[in-house]
Formats: structure tokens, sequence, C-alpha cells
């Protein structure tokens, strides 16, 4: 089973400030990672796949890189409605495991 | 427009069963591959089980092997989780998701299971 690791676990920025959240995979995973968004109480929503194209709709303000096994997912300018946990997932192998998730809070 | 609507859930003692269910509209159900993901109160995603467009391939995660079982109805465009001896450990919000590239492109709002006596 593939490891992902997201970092920070907690990550508080300003709102217009840049927010940088990381995600590591034990194996490579190519590009073959999705990032989404959870806000309290609502179901996770698909922000970014194949480690870097926006989902349907989603901000230009969102945008991720990084192959194998170091990824990035970069938001450029923080608004109120971005304040949420993020997670990464990789999608080469079963299990289609996740990241244990990384909190964007108001500073 | 895609929409997942789960029911099903409630609250359980342990060793008991419930099934959730996952009904599907706005979108082809029978094409797409379907997944099962948890979310413990407070904690981040796992993946549950898995489940072909033809239902012919299933997988399990191996917290929930033996104990599960995920099954569609391509007729009604509807997706269960038949969960059976059920464990405090089981107490989630359950999430049904489509799944035709790999990545789960929509999810439903989820179900909350509590196992507790």
């Amino acid at each position: 089973e593939i490891v992902m690791t997201q970092s920070p676990a907690t990550l508080s920025v300003s709102p217009g400030e840049r927010a940088t959240l990381s995600c590591r995979a034990s194996q490579s995973v190519g590009s073959n990672l999705a990032w989404y968004q959870q806000k309290p109480g609502q179901a996770p929503r698909l922000l970014i796949y194949g480690a870097s194209t926006r989902a349907t709709g989603i901000s230009a303000r969102f945008s991720g890189r990084g192959s194998g096994t170091e990824f990035t997912l970069t938001i450029s300018s923080l608004q109120s409605e971005d304040f949420a946990l993020y997670h990464c997932q990789q999608y080469i192998n079963w299990p289609k495991t996740f990241g244990q998730g990384t909190k964007v809070e108001i500073k | 427009e895609v929409q997942l609507v789960e029911s099903g859930g409630g609250l359980v003692q342990p060793g008991g069963s419930l099934r959730v269910s996952c009904e599907a509209s706005g979108f082809t159900f029978s094409t797409y591959w379907m997944h099962w993901v948890r979310q413990a109160p407070g904690k981040g995603l796992v993946w549950v089980s898995l489940i072909s467009s033809d239902g012919t391939i299933t997988s399990y995660a191996d917290s929930v092997k033996g104990r599960f079982t995920i099954s569609r109805d391509n007729a009604k465009d509807t997706l269960f989780l038949q969960m059976n001896d059920l464990r405090a450990e089981d107490t989630a919000v359950y999430y049904c998701a489509t799944d035709l590239h790999g990545y789960f492109d929509d999810w439903g709002q989820g179900a909350l299971v509590t196992v507790s006596s």
C-alpha cells in the first residue's frame, strides 16, 4: 500500500497570502495525484487531478505541481472560502490512499 | 448535474448490521466505477471499497474485508454497502464517490454511521 504523507498538519495563513501544501508518496505515483477540498460538514470536492490539472469550475488561484513522490498545492491569494481541509490522494494503485489532510486556517 | 444521495445511516450496536445506499442521478451510472470512502470524526479520508461498472470486480480495505459487501443495481442507479459485525472503529461518515478516470470526480453528502451501545 502506498502511504501518502501531507505537511504541515495545520497551516495558518492571513487572507490574501499564498499557501503552499505538501504531499509525499512512499513510492512513485507518476502524475496520478489528486487534491480535494473539504469544508466543515461538507463532502470533499475535487480540485486537481493529474497532479496539475484543475477540475471543472475550480479557480485559477489553485495550482498543483510535482510528479513521482513529491507534490505541492499552492493557493495564490487566500480568500475566505479557501479556509478548509485539503486532502491528497494517489490513484495509480489499489487501494487509492489518501494523506491525513492539511487544515488551512485563518491566521 | 451529478447527484449522489446517501441514505441508511444511523446508530447501531456493536456486532450489528446496517446497509447504506447511494442513489445516483445526472450521469450514466452503469458506466462508472464506484467507491465508498469513510471519515471518522475529526480524521482524514479512508478508502473502504470499490466496485466496477458492471459489478464483477470488487475490492475492500483490509479493515473491513469479510464484514462489508459492496454491490450495485444498475437498473435502479443505486450503490450499496452492507456492513455486518460492526465495531466502534467503524463509526464514520460514509461517502459514495464516482470514478471514471481513477480519481473521485463527484461525492455524495455522506451518511453518518455510529456504532455504540
